[in-house]
């Protein structure tokens, strides 16, 4: 199957302080991406849609300016969580479609201090 | 009604006994179908997909479709304890997914 690959896998931040993660397709070309938040023992949550090239798509309770998604080629995007706090704290997930069905990336779990 | 719905388990099986999950789906339309497992703590990983009526199988997991009445089965056969994970389904395009299916396998 194709390759997504997330960095960092894990982050420890203070709060107040911006994270950013990168979500790369690695042997595909990914004009779309998705962005996914998920608190333990919960669902998956869709935050956003990433479209190379253009704005995002986000759903419906996510800030915009809080997780800003820029998605400037076809195998990059990355979400930046700016002035993260605690509750912040949770497992981000990209994911890009490659073909028919998605393909997942490592996750990145981030902990605001 | 949700567009996709799973039962939502959990579901707790013997080892080596057939595991059952199911969707069911509100748009007849519909053309492509996936199912994805998520172990505790890891992200998503894609193990089937089906397009056309039917089965398809794929070593211990068949993918059953039934489009008439709209719904599509994961069966996993011989049921082992690493197959304890939560398994999701999705429908065409739509990338959200909904709290899916517990399964615990048990030895």
């Amino acid at each position: 199957g194709a390759v997504v690959s997330q960095h960092p896998s894990w982050v420890i931040c203070k709060s107040g302080t911006s994270v950013k993660i990168e979500c790369r397709s690695l042997d595909f070309q990914a004009t779309t991406m998705f962005w996914y938040r998920q608190f333990p023992k919960q669902s998956l949550m869709l935050m956003a849609t990433s479209n190379e090239g253009s704005k995002a798509t986000y759903e419906q309770g996510v800030e915009k300016d809080k997780f800003l998604i820029n998605h400037a080629s076809l195998t990059l995007s990355t979400l930046t969580v700016t002035s993260a706090h605690p509750e912040d704290s949770s497992f981000y997930i990209c994911s890009a479609r490659a073909g028919l069905g998605a393909f997942f990336g490592q996750g990145t779990r981030l902990t605001v201090v | 009604q949700k567009e996709v719905e799973q039962n939502s388990g959990p579901l707790s099986v013997p080892e080596g006994a057939i595991a059952s999950l199911n969707c069911t789906y509100s748009d007849r339309g519909s053309q492509s179908f996936f199912w994805y497992r998520q172990y505790s703590g890891k992200s998503p990983e894609l193990i089937m997909s089906i397009y056309s009526n039917g089965d398809k199988e794929d070593g211990r997991f068949t993918a059953q479709l039934n489009k008439a009445s709209q719904y599509v089965s994961l069966l996993i056969r011989d049921s082992q304890p690493s197959d304890s994970a939560t398994y999701l389904c999705a429908v065409n395009d739509d990338m959200r997914f909904g709290a899916g299916t517990r399964l615990t396998v048990k030895p």
